[in-house]
């Protein structure tokens, strides 16, 4: 166990549902990430928030939506998704600028 | 443009052997180096990390060796063994002070198969 949880671990939607994912830690970190994980592709970084503070998106369909209420929690709002968005979808935390320590991760389908 | 990729998507090695798994940087300017093991259905998983002004460092089983004449990194896990079967990625990072978070940069991952 890393210390960062992740919640629900397998979610299955339509393309009209709006859902959300929750990232959670209590590691003292200051700062949090959204990756997505596809097939045979990189980890793909989506948002970067430090001290709840956005600091990067890096051009992210606005059809995902991140939300960082505090620093041990992050979620991402997900609304009207295309099938190609179905992935792994990762959450991390880390002190600032070092290594990062992974949930388990959403596998999220889209239908 | 910058990148970290893997020589190899794919590694076999017979259960007890050493494996090597290779890293290419792009990025000179990167000065820390991060090791990930990922097994099937979780999330990656920090093995050792190096910085820039170290060539080799060594943990339990595992040894990071960075070259950074050539940008090259590789992940040497001595006896291995069946609960090593995972993807390894590796990730470069600059290093920032005083303020502002230097993102990770993940290359593709080698999968790790473990032949008893």
């Amino acid at each position: 166990e890393t210390g960062v949880t992740q919640t629900p671990r397998h979610l299955v939607m339509g393309m009209t549902n709006k859902k959300s994912l929750k990232c959670e830690q209590h590691l003292g970190h200051n700062a949090m990430y959204w990756y997505k994980q596809s097939a045979k592709k990189p980890l793909e970084l989506m948002f970067v928030y430090n001290f709840k503070e956005q600091t990067e998106n890096n051009s992210v369909p606005s059809r995902f939506s991140p939300e960082c209420p505090n620093s041990s929690h992050l979620f991402l709002h997900l609304h009207t998704l295309q099938p190609e968005d179905s992935a792994l979808y990762l959450c991390a935390s880390s002190p600032i600028g070092y290594e990062q320590f992974f949930g388990p991760g959403t596998r999220l389908t889209v239908l | 443009g910058e990148s970290v990729g893997l020589h190899l998507p794919t590694l076999s090695v017979q259960e007890g052997d050493n494996s090597i798994i290779n890293c290419a940087y792009s990025n000179s300017a990167s000065d820390y180096f991060i090791w990930y093991k990922q097994e099937s259905g979780k999330g990656p998983q920090f093995i050792i990390d190096i910085r820039s002004n170290m060539d080799k460092r060594q943990g339990q089983r595992v040894t990071v060796l960075l070259n950074k004449t050539v940008k090259h990194l590789s992940l040497q896990i001595a006896a291995t063994q069946p609960g090593d079967s995972a993807v390894y990625f590796c990730a470069e990072n600059k290093l920032y002070y005083g303020g502002s978070q230097g993102n990770l940069i993940f290359g593709k991952g080698t999968k790790l198969s473990v032949k008893p």
